[in-house]
């Protein structure tokens, strides 16, 4: 079967640098995705890794290594607005067109 | 340009009813899932439709739920006689068509059975 595993909360410091980490046991590997999901909304997406390496978008970075089943996000200069739940996706190969998501990392942000 | 829209946005109903929950996706977009997700629990896949391909219907936790996908466009979700562990909020996403497409969610349908 497929697991992801991730924290279930982390708090931190608005300014501040948080790192949220993914681990995954799956058949296979197609990919992995990043979404944001505020309370009551609607997940949006964030990043997509399917490469090793890390992957820079703004505040937001996303990193992966295949060989350790693993992949982490990246805020920084955190703002509150950042309070949110953070989804992390993988797509197994074997033609799999069906994500298994995580349970999500709910991060509060403080001033 | 629209996204991806969901109706109702709140449904209430009695334990035993039936309820439909609908889902247009973005225009042009080929795939289209529905999930479920109960609070502190990650998204828990229901089914999936590509085109015009069998839906892949292996995430259904009971037959009291079935969907379809009519035009390749707009999705209905029925449960018929609702429990009360049905409770949670249905989502529905559209992807342009690649297994690895980003997905679009929609704002999801709160689902409360008294």
């Amino acid at each position: 079967g497929q697991n992801i595993d991730q924290p279930t909360e982390m708090t931190a410091t608005e300014g501040a640098i948080v790192q949220i980490n993914c681990t995954y046991q799956t058949s296979g590997f197609n990919g992995l995705f990043w979404y944001q999901q505020h309370a009551g909304e609607a997940p949006t997406f964030l990043s997509y890794n399917v490469l090793d390496g890390l992957e820079e978008k703004g505040r937001f970075s996303s990193f992966l290594s295949r060989s350790k089943g693993y992949s982490y996000l990246l805020l920084k200069e955190l703002q509150m607005k950042d309070s949110a739940s953070y989804l992390c996706a993988v797509f197994a190969s074997g033609g799999s067109y069906i994500p298994t998501f995580g349970r999500g990392t709910s991060l509060i942000v403080h001033p | 340009g629209a996204g991806v829209s969901q109706s109702p946005s709140n449904k209430v109903t009695e334990k035993g009813k039936d309820v439909e929950l609908r889902c247009d996706p973005i225009s042009g977009h080929t795939a289209l899932y529905w999930y479920r997700q109960s609070l502190g629990q990650g998204l828990e896949f229901l089914i999936y439709f590509q085109g015009n391909s069998a839906p892949d219907k292996s995430g259904l936790p009971s037959d009291r739920f079935s969907a379809e996908r009519t035009g390749g466009s707009v999705s209905t979700l029925t449960i018929q006689r609702t429990q009360q562990e049905d409770s949670a909020v249905y989502l529905c996403a559209s992807s342009p068509g690649g297994a690895e497409d980003t997905q679009y969610f929609g704002p999801g349908t709160r689902l409360t059975v008294l």
